[in-house]
C-alpha cells in the first residue's frame, strides 16, 4: 500500500523558516518524481515545486521566488521542503504527491503550516 | 503563471449526468494532453479521477470521463450519486515545465 507521511508543520513567525519531511513507502521512490501541492485554508490547490528522481533537477512555482528548496533522500525514501523566509501568505496545508508522468497519482494526508506572530 | 478558470460550482440530482469546465490557454490546457482532474472531499486530501485528459486510474468509477477541445477541458460525471459531491479541480502541464491548478468547482448533488 501507497503511503505518504508529511511532518514538520506548525507555528512560525513572520520571517521564519520550517522543514517539512514526506515519509514514502510502498512504492519505489527513487523511481518517481516527487511534488509539494499547498492549499490555503477555505482555497484552492496551488501546485508549489517538483523534484526528478535522483534529485538532479527541481523546478517551482514563481511565488516561491528562491524561498523554498526541494530535495530527497532516495536511501531514507524522504521528501523535503524547506521553507524559508515565511510569510502570511503562506500559511496552508502542504501536500506531497507522487508520481510517474504529468498528474498526481498519490497524495499524503498534509501537513498545516501556519505563518503568525 | 495564471490559475486555470473553472466555474464555482455545478449541481445535479442524483442519476442526472454534469459536466464542468476547465478554461486555460495556449500555454497549458491548448498545448498538450495533459490535463488532470482531482476529488476532494472536506478535510481529506486530493484524489485523481482523470489523467492525461481521458484516462481513469484503476479503481475509479466509469461514471467519470474527461475530454477537451482547444484551450478547454471538461469533466463529465453521469449518474450522478451522493458521494460525488465534493470539490474538483482540473491541472494542466505548462510549457513553463510548471503545473498549474484551477480555482476549483463545487459539485452539490440536489
Amino acid at each position: 500500500e501507497v503511503q505518504l507521511v508529511e511532518s514538520g508543520g506548525g507555528l512560525v513567525q513572520p520571517g521564519g523558516s520550517l522543514r517539512l519531511s514526506c515519509a514514502a513507502s510502498g512504492f519505489s521512490f527513487s523511481n518517481y518524481w516527487m511534488h509539494w501541492v499547498r492549499q490555503a485554508p477555505g482555497k484552492g490547490l496551488v501546485w508549489v515545486s517538483r523534484i526528478n528522481s535522483d534529485g538532479s533537477n527541481a523546478i517551482y512555482a514563481d511565488f516561491v521566488k528562491g524561498r523554498f528548496t526541494i530535495s530527497r533522500d532516495n536511501a531514507k525514501n524522504t521528501l523535503y521542503l524547506q521553507l524559508n523566509s515565511l510569510r502570511a501568505e503562506d500559511t496552508a496545508v502542504y501536500y506531497c504527491a507522487n508520481t510517474l508522468s504529468y498528474y498526481f497519482d498519490y497524495w499524503g494526508q498534509g501537513a498545516l503550516v501556519t505563518v503568525s506572530s | 503563471q495564471s490559475a486555470l478558470t473553472q466555474p464555482a460550482s455545478v449541481s445535479g440530482s442524483p442519476g442526472q449526468s454534469i459536466t464542468m469546465s476547465c478554461t486555460g490557454t495556449n500555454s497549458d490546457v491548448g498545448s498538450y494532453n495533459l490535463v488532470s482532474w482531482y476529488q476532494q472531499h472536506p478535510g481529506k486530501a486530493p484524489k485523481v479521477m482523470i489523467y492525461e485528459g481521458t484516462k481513469r486510474p484503476s479503481g475509479v468509477s466509469n461514471r467519470f470521463s474527461g475530454s477537451k477541445s482547444g484551450n478547454t477541458a471538461s469533466l463529465t460525471i453521469s449518474g450522478l450519486q451522493a458521494e460525488d459531491e465534493a470539490d474538483y479541480y482540473c491541472c494542466s502541464y505548462a510549457t513553463s515545465g510548471t503545473w498549474v491548478f484551477g480555482g476549483g468547482t463545487k459539485l452539490t448533488v440536489l
